[in-house]
């Protein structure tokens, strides 16, 4: 089945640096990648979404300058987190899209997330 | 616009115990409907879809039917197992072009124990 990785798994940094987590499709091409945040006990809320070679849409509320999403290549996203705060901490998840299943349901293929703390 | 309602955790089962979380949805139109599962420190998996009314999702003994009719898209399980503990999402996704972004309910978490 279709395989995306996060790096990395875990992060510590202190306030005021930046972050950057990389999201990449392993066996397939994602036409669209997606960045999620989890709140304990929580559910998922969608901050962007990311298109190759496009800007990323972000929602409502999400600080576009905050949270730098770069989506270069059909496998591989990017969301830096920049000048990070405590409040920033959070789980981190990604998602893809296949770009062959374009046409068909609308199935996303998740990463394991990302575990920020910031300091 | 589109919302999921699932109920409340934490659920607490023994083992072999029958399982439904319920899940309700909001959408305009024949959304696509999901049940994803997470498990400790993991991210999200598929466990389940239906993509039309009166569909049934199924994979590992897990089942969850499309009512159009109750706009509803329950989890069943006939019994559990402790490896099942996990916290499942029940989402939707909109019909038509373009329209592939997910909603997800809160989350329900279950505790199976031996």
């Amino acid at each position: 089945g279709a395989v995306v990785s996060q790096h990395p798994s875990r992060v510590i940094c202190k306030s005021g640096t930046s972050v950057k987590i990389e999201c990449r499709s392993l066996d397939f091409q994602a036409t669209t990648m997606f960045w999620y945040r989890q709140f304990p006990k929580k559910s998922l809320m969608l901050m962007a979404t990311s298109n190759e070679g496009s800007k990323a849409t972000y929602e409502q509320g999400v600080e576009k300058d905050k949270f730098l999403i770069n989506h270069a290549s059909l496998t591989l996203s990017t969301l830096t987190v920049t000048s990070a705060h405590p409040e920033d901490s959070s789980f981190y998840i990604c998602s893809a899209r296949d770009r062959l299943l374009a046409g068909g349901y609308n199935e996303q293929f998740f990463g394991p997330g990302t575990r920020l703390t910031v300091l | 616009g589109n919302s999921v309602t699932q109920m409340e955790g934490p659920v607490t089962l023994s083992e072999e115990a029958f399982l439904t979380i319920n899940c309700t949805y909001t959408a305009t139109g024949y959304p696509s409907l999901f049940w994803y599962v997470q498990y400790p420190g993991e991210g999200l998996q598929l466990l389940l879809k239906a993509t039309k009314a009166d569909d049934k999702g199924s994979n590992k003994g897990f089942e969850a039917t499309y009512r159009k009719e109750t706009t509803s898209f329950h989890l069943e399980k006939g019994s559990v197992q402790v490896s099942d503990s996990a916290v499942y999402f029940c989402a939707l996704s909109p019909t038509g072009a373009g329209s592939y972004q997910l909603t997800f309910g809160k989350g329900t978490k279950l505790s199976v124990i031996p």
